[in-house]
């Protein structure tokens, strides 16, 4: 079957920095998503990694292993307005998207 | 632009009654899809629709119907609503069917009792 695993909560201090993993077993793979969903509203796309290696876009940064099915989310310098959950997601053979649960994230001043 | 739009934004439906979720896009993508959100369940994929005219079946499509009659619009059709098909439904697109972002309309909160 496939799987997306990835923690259900994290908490963060303002101005820190926090790593969310992603690990996945899925049927092919066409890139890893990665979005930011705030309580009660749509998600909303961060970034897109197909290839190995770090993508920085700003003050979140994404990496992905494909060899090892792992994938991170660093969100540097966090803002209160951060708070929110993070949801990792796999585009598989038939280019559809398998979900995680999300990790819901919460920064304390 | 507006993007994608959902309507209703919430609705409380009896049981057995049937109800269309409406969904619209102006971005001219081809690909349109639609998934329901349920606590600690990842988004699950309903139906979806690589290009006007044609439709497939996602991970969850029972009791739930699509079409897709012009580029713009994917309704999202419930024929006899039960419980368990009480849900957050988003409504997503994409330039193409293939391995491009997708795109979230903000939501439609159905409750069935």
């Amino acid at each position: 079957g496939q799987n997306i695993d990835q923690p259900t909560e994290m908490t963060a201090t303002e101005g820190a920095i926090v790593q969310i993993n992603c690990t996945y077993q899925t049927s092919g793979f066409n890139g890893l998503f990665w979005y930011q969903q705030h309580a009660g509203e749509a998600p909303t796309f961060l970034s897109y990694n197909v290839l190995d290696g770090l993508e920085e876009k700003g003050r979140f940064s994404s990496f992905l292993s494909r060899s090892k099915g792992y994938s991170y989310l660093l969100l540097k310098e966090l803002q209160m307005k951060d708070s929110a959950s993070y949801l990792c997601a796999v585009m598989d053979s038939n280019y559809q998207l398998i979900w995680g649960a999300g990790t819901k994230l919460i920064i304390k001043p | 632009t507006a993007g994608i739009t959902q309507a209703p934004t919430s609705q409380i439906l009896a049981a057995g009654r049937s109800m269309t979720l409406r969904c619209t896009q102006d971005m001219r993508h081809n690909a349109m899809y639609w998934y329901r959100q349920d606590l600690g369940l990842g988004l699950r994929l309903i139906h979806y629709s690589n290009t006007a005219g044609t439709t497939g079946k996602g991970e969850v499509p029972d009791g739930y119907s699509v079409s897709r009659a012009n580029t713009d619009d994917f309704p999202l059709t419930l024929a006899s609503a039960v419980p368990s098909q009480t849900s957050v439904y988003f409504c997503a697109s994409s330039d193409s069917g293939l391995a491009d972002t997708q795109y979230f309309g903000p939501g439609t909160r159905l409750t069935v009792l």
